[in-house]
């Protein structure tokens, strides 16, 4: 079964502070992982993919197997990066398309 | 061009009333899915067709039916509404090749 968890349903930093996200996932078999984003009224829309391991908008995740997390990090918060932020697993390969994800990390982001 | 549209955004009903939350995807995907986004932001999956086949049902109640008359198309259709099918309902579409999810703007439905 695939499940993922994020443990602070708040977070709350000042504006240049360094930020973390916490995600952590349970799957038997080789996980693909994501962070969305949700701004206020707005949809959902991806932030990052570990595979692609790219920077967004100063965001990084990294994958760390050993720990089966992936924890979302950006050195100084900006105000608006205010949202709620959503870690989800898929499984890589054997046609599997569920999409799970965590219940979600409200950040605010103060001036 | 919107990638993924949904409608209507907003819908208020009468408890027992039968409404039905339309999508539409322009992004060529062969699979769609359908969300529902509780109070507390708990995003849980209903829903999900490849190509018009319906390959994912998380034990969601019957009153709720997908349809999918093409591949572009995923339809919800609710039957006897409750006041906790209150919720905004997301639908997506996904990259095959990234695996990543195309969000709809969300269809709010109020039950009174």
């Amino acid at each position: 079964a695939q499940r993922v968890t994020q443990p602070e349903k708040l977070l709350s930093v000042f504006k240049g502070a360094p930020v973390e996200l916490k995600c952590n996932y349970s799957y038997s078999g080789s996980p693909e992982l994501f962070w969305y984003v949700q701004y206020s009224r707005q949809r959902l829309q991806l932030l990052l993919r570990h595979i692609s391991r790219e920077s967004i908008k100063g965001f990084t995740a990294d994958l760390n197997k050993g720990e089966t997390s992936f924890h979302l990090k950006k050195p100084f918060a900006q105000e608006e990066d205010s949202a709620m932020y959503y870690c989800a697993l898929s499984g890589r390969g054997g046609g599997s398309e569920k999409l799970v994800f965590g219940k979600g990390t409200k950040l605010t982001v103060n001036p | 061009d919107t990638a993924v549209s949904q409608t209507p955004k907003y819908l208020v009903t009468q408890m027992g009333n039968d409404k039905s939350i339309k999508c539409e995807q322009n992004l060529g995907h062969d699979t769609m899915y359908w969300y529902k986004q509780d109070s507390k932001k708990f995003l849980k999956i209903m829903f999900s067709y490849n190509n018009k086949e319906l390959i994912i049902n998380e034990t969601v109640p019957n009153r709720f039916s997908p349809k999918s008359p093409d591949k572009a198309h995923l339809n919800l259709h609710i039957n006897s509404l409750e006041l906790g099918d209150s919720a905004v309902y997301f639908c997506a579409s996904r990259d095959r090749g990234t695996g990543e999810l195309f969000f709809g703007e969300g269809s709010r439905l109020t039950v009174l």
